[in-house]
C-alpha cells in the first residue's frame, strides 16, 4: 500500500469537455507529479508541484493544468479534451529533501469519446 | 530518439528461470535509476532504485547500473508466476526535481 490515492478510478468524457482528476499524496510527501500513460507505453511526465507551485513541466500543452493544495493533495485539469487524451493518468508523490523515490497511485483511466 | 529505450517484449520464461531486463539511455545527466513493476490496469509499484553506478540486491531482485555504457539491468532470480507483469525502467537527473523518464516497459510472463 503506497498511500497515494486517486479519484475517480474510471471516467468517460466527450471530446471538447473538461475533466478534473484528484490525488492525495502519501503522508509526509510534499511533491506531487502527474504522468500520462497511453496504452502500451511508459508514463510521460506532465508536470510537478511543490509548495503549491508548478516547478517542472513536460511536453504538454497549456490545456493541461494543475493545482496543489496546502495539504499537498493535487488536481489535474484538462480542458478541450481530445480523443488522444484517452490514457491512464498517474499521480506520484515524493518528498523534496527526502528519499529520492516516487510512489504512484493506482491511476485514473480516462476515456474520451 | 527517445532518451530511454526499453525492449517491450513480450518475454516468456518458465517458472524458476533467471530473468534479465534491460534499458539503455542517452542522457549522461541521469543519476537516479529505478525499476517499477506494473500489473495490468494498476499504478506502477517501485521495486528498486540505485544512485549512480553499481549493483543493488533485494531478495530475488538485483539492479545494475553501468553509467559508462549508459545501460541498466534488472535481474530476477527464481522467477515466479506472480512476477508476471510489465517492468518499467525510470531515471532522472539530480536537477530535474522528480520528473522521471520512463522506458516503454517490458511485458514478462512466467509460466508454471
Amino acid at each position: 500500500e503506497t498511500g497515494v490515492t486517486q479519484s475517480p478510478t474510471h471516467l468517460i468524457k466527450t471530446r471538447g469537455q473538461q475533466v478534473t482528476l484528484r490525488c492525495s499524496s502519501q503522508s509526509g510527501h510534499n511533491t506531487v507529479s502527474w504522468y500520462q500513460q497511453a496504452l502500451g507505453q511508459g508514463p510521460q511526465f506532465i508536470f510537478q508541484y511543490y509548495r503549491e507551485e508548478e516547478n517542472g513541466r513536460g511536453n504538454f500543452p497549456p490545456r493541461f493544468s494543475g493545482l496543489q493544495f496546502p495539504n499537498y493533495s493535487s488536481e489535474l485539469n484538462v480542458n478541450a479534451l481530445e480523443l488522444d487524451d484517452s490514457a491512464l493518468y498517474l499521480c506520484a508523490s515524493s518528498s523534496q529533501g527526502g528519499v529520492p523515490e516516487a510512489f504512484f497511485g493506482q491511476g485514473t483511466r480516462l476515456t474520451v469519446v | 530518439q527517445k532518451e530511454v529505450e526499453q525492449d517491450p517484449g513480450p518475454l516468456s520464461v518458465p517458472e524458476g528461470a533467471i530473468v534479465s531486463l534491460n534499458c539503455t539511455y542517452s542522457n549522461s545527466a541521469f543519476q537516479y535509476f529505478m525499476w517499477y513493476r506494473q500489473y495490468s490496469r494498476k499504478g506502477p509499484e517501485l521495486l528498486m532504485y540505485t544512485y549512480s553506478s553499481g549493483n543493488k540486491e533485494d531478495g530475488r531482485f538485483t539492479a545494475q547500473v553501468d553509467k559508462s555504457s549508459k545501460y541498466i539491468s534488472l535481474f530476477i532470480r527464481d522467477s515466479q508466476p506472480s512476477d508476471s507483469a510489465t517492468y518499467l525502467c525510470a531515471m532522472r537527473s539530480t536537477n530535474s526535481g522528480y520528473a522521471l523518464n520512463f522506458g516503454k516497459g517490458t511485458s514478462l510472463l512466467v509460466t508454471p
